[in-house]
């Protein structure tokens, strides 16, 4: 089965500093697809970054980029330029095909 | 494009009773998912369902069921509630079919079981 590991359950960065949040995963599969997505304190989910395992380009978001590595399973989050309102609980998520499977998060705190 | 949508926002029911929510996905969207997020057992898959089929199911008892209806919105259902399954319950949306899609969330539904 797979799973998904978030080992930080907090980090802390200063404002305008960069920050790297980590995961892991298992799997037997070789074409899956890697999410990050950002909870805020208002609950609403959101999608931050997406990478297809066939890729080996790093993606890219504006401030927001991941490194991944699938030899090691891993697919990290590196957030640029860190501002107020990152601060959120981040959640690593793995999918094929039909499912989301999320780690169990990292709350990310962003002091001025 | 209107996000997804979920009803109600917040919910208090007791032991014993069953629940319904719903859900809307984004114009277009043919898949939905369910999701149960609690500090314990952090977000779990409950299932999914396009076109009105259920295709895929977590690990959840018999209790959890759902359905599709054919404009793609999704009710989802709780019988005999536990207080086990107060919960935040998401919603996701994708364009689904083949490929993998991005899942876009709804804002869930806190359920409270007393």
């Amino acid at each position: 089965a797979q799973t998904v590991t978030q080992s930080q359950p907090e980090m802390s960065v200063q404002e305008a500093e960069t920050v790297t949040l980590s995961c892991t995963y298992d799997t037997s599969e070789s074409d899956y697809y890697l999410f990050w997505y950002k909870q805020p304190p208002s609950r609403q989910m959101i999608l931050v970054i997406r990478q297809e395992a066939y890729k080996q380009q790093n993606a890219t978001e504006n401030r927001f980029s991941v490194n991944f590595q699938k030899a090691a399973k891993s697919f990290s989050l590196k957030i640029s330029d860190s501002q107020l309102g990152d601060a959120a609980m981040y959640f690593c998520a793995y999918r094929h095909p039909d499912k989301l499977i999320f780690g169990t998060g990292t709350r990310l705190q962003v002091f001025p | 494009k209107a996000g997804v949508t979920q009803t109600p926002r917040y919910l208090i029911k007791t032991r014993g009773q069953q629940v319904t929510l719903s859900c809307s996905p984004i114009s277009g969207h043919r898949s939905v998912s369910w999701y149960q997020q609690t500090p314990g057992q952090g977000l779990q898959f409950l299932f999914e369902y396009f076109s009105e089929t259920q295709r895929n199911k977590g690990n959840f008892p018999g209790r959890f069921s759902g359905r599709q209806f054919s404009n793609s919105r999704s009710e989802m259902n709780v019988s005999t509630l536990e207080l086990g399954d107060s919960a935040l319950y998401l919603c996701a949306s994708s364009l689904g079919g083949q490929g993998i899609y991005e899942q876009y969330f709804g804002p869930g539904t806190r359920l409270t079981v007393t």
